[in-house]
């Protein structure tokens, strides 16, 4: 089974330009998370989708991020205009059937990691 | 708000020593416990799991036993390995299924020959 795809793996960008990442879920997998992991801190949820809806976008920058899952599969995240501290690496997840959605665990990429000079 | 605070780190060992990750949390409910770990180079990945107190979580030589008691679930290793060598976040989950996960900071587990 093909795990939770994420590109670019890397990404070096001024501030204040744009960038985009891109998360394609493990297949049949309804729920999809971005998490935002700053070096020395733990994930931090940004957006969680339940299908192509919004569960959970609370702690979302709405001002410079934003985040879309148009047929409830792949989902783009993308930051514009980018600040210094948005630093981080990005993190998608996804679960969803048969005991995964019931024990809570969660299913992650390897992540995009963004340097923001 | 819920929240979780590991030990600091890094935690250095070596090989077969005995590993303890002190991890608390505070939550409203009754949260479903995690430990997640993060090899050099690969995503975070379920290392083990608990839904209720009392249940003790294990899996490849770790075991974490849920207490509510003391809002605890401390990661242990009998005999620690070198490729053990890793950072493991705990983490809780609470609601319904599919609720988002709520992560520590991290420890940076270093483990020499």
């Amino acid at each position: 089974e093909a795990g939770v795809a994420q590109s670019p793996r890397y990404k070096i960008i001024e501030k204040r330009q744009s960038v985009a990442f891109w998360c394609n879920p493990i297949s049949g997998h309804a729920t999809l998370y971005w998490y935002q992991q700053i070096l020395g801190q733990g994930p931090k949820l940004l957006i969680q989708f339940q299908n192509n809806g919004v569960v959970d976008d609370s702690q979302l920058p709405k001002d410079r991020f934003s985040a879309e899952r148009l047929k409830g599969v792949d989902s783009t995240l993308k930051i514009q205009p980018a600040k210094l501290e948005d630093s981080a690496v990005y993190l998608c997840a996804s679960t969803g059937v048969g005991g995964a959605i019931n024990t809570g665990e969660l299913f992650f990429g390897e992540g995009s990691r963004l340097t923001v000079l | 708000g819920d929240s979780v605070t590991q030990m600091e780190g890094p935690v250095t060992l070596s090989e077969e020593a005995f590993l303890t990750i002190n991890c608390t949390y505070t939550a409203t409910g009754y949260p479903s416990l995690f430990w997640y770990v993060q090899y050099p180079g690969e995503g975070l990945q379920l290392l083990l799991k608990a839904t209720k107190a009392d249940d003790k979580g294990s899996n490849k030589g770790f075991e974490a036993t849920y207490r509510k008691e003391t809002t605890s679930f401390h990661l242990e290793k009998g005999s620690v390995q070198v490729s053990d060598s890793a950072v493991y976040f705990c983490a809780l989950s609470e609601g319904q299924a599919g609720t988002a996960l709520i992560f520590g900071k991290g420890t940076t587990l270093s483990v020499s020959s």
